[in-house]
């Protein structure tokens, strides 16, 4: 079935610790993005890529990094510099147009030890 | 900074009524816009998509557009006990295919 697939579900963050979420479509989608929700709140941006081996910062990229060498694949990187980490974190990919819409993941929920 | 404004309820409405969502947003350039459905702990879903101005069916919903006042609705007719989630609005960014998406409507039908 095509679709996005975000593991883990649940992952548990120790201080001082880089943590990576993985994120895989195989839709052939283009254009891929991660954002982050916290309790109650709507949907923030915090990294986008349009197209291989190119990315843009979202409103809220501090203390995260992403990747994406393949079309398929747009990992994201939760550093320890990214103070609280704690929060619903959600992938989408967007098919062929800007005006298209985005679909989801399942989300991974990224918690402090 | 661009916006897109929700009341953020909670929405509270008897089985069988019908349940009206709005949407404000401030980018007059917008081309299109979405409603998604979010239970709890679970991901957006996308039920509902517009791009031009006027109502657009399917099924129990309903979007409405009006780009002149910049305003987007969603209907649900009958509501279900099943209807009951957080509902988001998006607006697409004239640059880079990017959504704006509002705080989110929660909606709750009575049995």
């Amino acid at each position: 079935d095509g679709g996005i697939t975000q593991s883990p579900k649940y992952l548990f963050r120790k201080e001082g610790q880089n943590v990576t979420l993985s994120c895989e479509q195989n839709l052939n989608h283009d254009a891929m993005y991660w954002y982050r929700q916290d309790p109650g709140q709507g949907l923030r941006l915090i990294y986008y890529s349009q197209i291989v081996n190119d990315f843009q910062k979202g409103d809220i990229a501090e203390g995260y990094s992403v990747s994406r060498e393949k079309k398929e694949s747009f990992p994201l990187t939760v550093t320890s510099a990214q103070k609280n980490p704690t929060a619903f974190y959600l992938c989408a990919s967007r098919g062929e147009g800007f005006t298209a819409p985005q679909h989801f993941g399942d989300g991974t929920r990224l918690s402090i030890l | 900074q661009k916006e897109v404004e929700q009341n953020s309820g909670p929405l509270s409405v008897p089985e069988g009524a019908i349940a009206s969502l709005n949407c404000t947003y401030s980018d007059r350039g917008s081309q299109s816009f979405f409603w998604y459905r979010q239970y709890s702990g679970k991901s957006p879903e996308l039920i509902m998509s517009i791009y031009s101005n006027g109502d657009k069916e399917d099924g129990r919903f309903t979007a409405q557009l009006n780009k002149a006042s910049q305003y987007v609705s969603l209907l649900i007719r009958d509501s279900q006990p099943s209807d009951s989630a957080t509902y988001l609005c998006a607006v697409n960014d004239n640059q880079g295919g990017k959504l704006i998406f509002g705080q989110g409507t929660e909606l709750s039908v009575k049995p």
